[in-house]
């Protein structure tokens, strides 16, 4: 099963471009990896997902490396909004998703 | 809109007493998922319906069954609630199998449990 190693916690500036790594390299070739984000107490809210090329959307842009082994999230101009705990994921046997523990980023004034 | 619906956002229970906790959605996703979320863990999956077929995770404790009468309601119904079961349980929809499909999941915004 496909597992993803993510930093525990980061700050980033309010108006700064937030970069937020993740490593997957047990990915198997035709696993997404997929971006949640979870704001104090409430549910998960998706971000984006990619399988081998960069995506964009008016979220944030997914860095996705060539051999697949690790990808980026961008936060092009972080807000104080944007503080959350951030998951990359990939999938697992049988076509489920499994949360990780995730990076704490806080947006710092 | 509210797309995937938990009720309700605050359930307390007594230890021993049974409780059941609902989801509905609007999307008609084939696929419906309970997640426990304890303090500071991430979303852990329990288990999950595609259309009927059930489909429990191995370490998802007896404790813990799920009902899905039809595609737009699913429900957690926990037996016999310990101190331990006190979490927040996040219900999520997909349309098809996630994972390996250019799918993804949809999260209500949860049901907080405590258990006294």
């Amino acid at each position: 099963d496909a597992k993803t190693t993510q930093p525990p916690s980061m700050d980033c500036a309010e108006g700064r471009a937030a970069n937020l790594p993740c490593n997957h390299s047990t990915i198997s070739g035709n696993e997404y990896v997929y971006w949640y984000r979870q704001i104090h107490s409430q549910g998960p809210q998706y971000i984006i997902h990619g399988l081998k090329n960069n995506e964009t959307n008016e979220m944030a842009s997914l860095i996705i490396t060539e051999d697949r082994k690790s990808s980026t999230l961008i936060l092009p101009h972080a807000t104080l909004r944007d503080t959350a705990v951030y998951y990359c994921i990939v999938g697992y046997g049988n076509n489920r998703l499994a949360f990780g523990k995730g990076n704490q980023v806080v947006v710092i004034p | 809109d509210a797309m995937v619906i938990q009720n309700p956002r605050y359930q307390v229970t007594q230890f021993g007493k049974p409780v059941t906790l609902s989801c509905s959605q609007t999307l008609n996703h084939n696929v419906m998922y309970w997640y426990q979320q304890k303090s500071s863990q991430a979303p852990k999956l329990l288990f999950h319906y595609y259309d009927k077929d059930f489909n429990n995770e191995a370490d998802t404790p007896d404790n813990f069954q799920s009902r899905r009468p039809n595609t737009s309601f699913c429900f957690l119904d926990i037996r016999s609630p310990g101190l331990g079961d006190a979490a927040m349980y996040l219900c999520a929809t997909s349309r098809l199998w996630t994972g390996i499909s250019n799918e993804k999941l949809f999260f209500g915004s949860g049901t907080q449990l405590s258990v006294l």
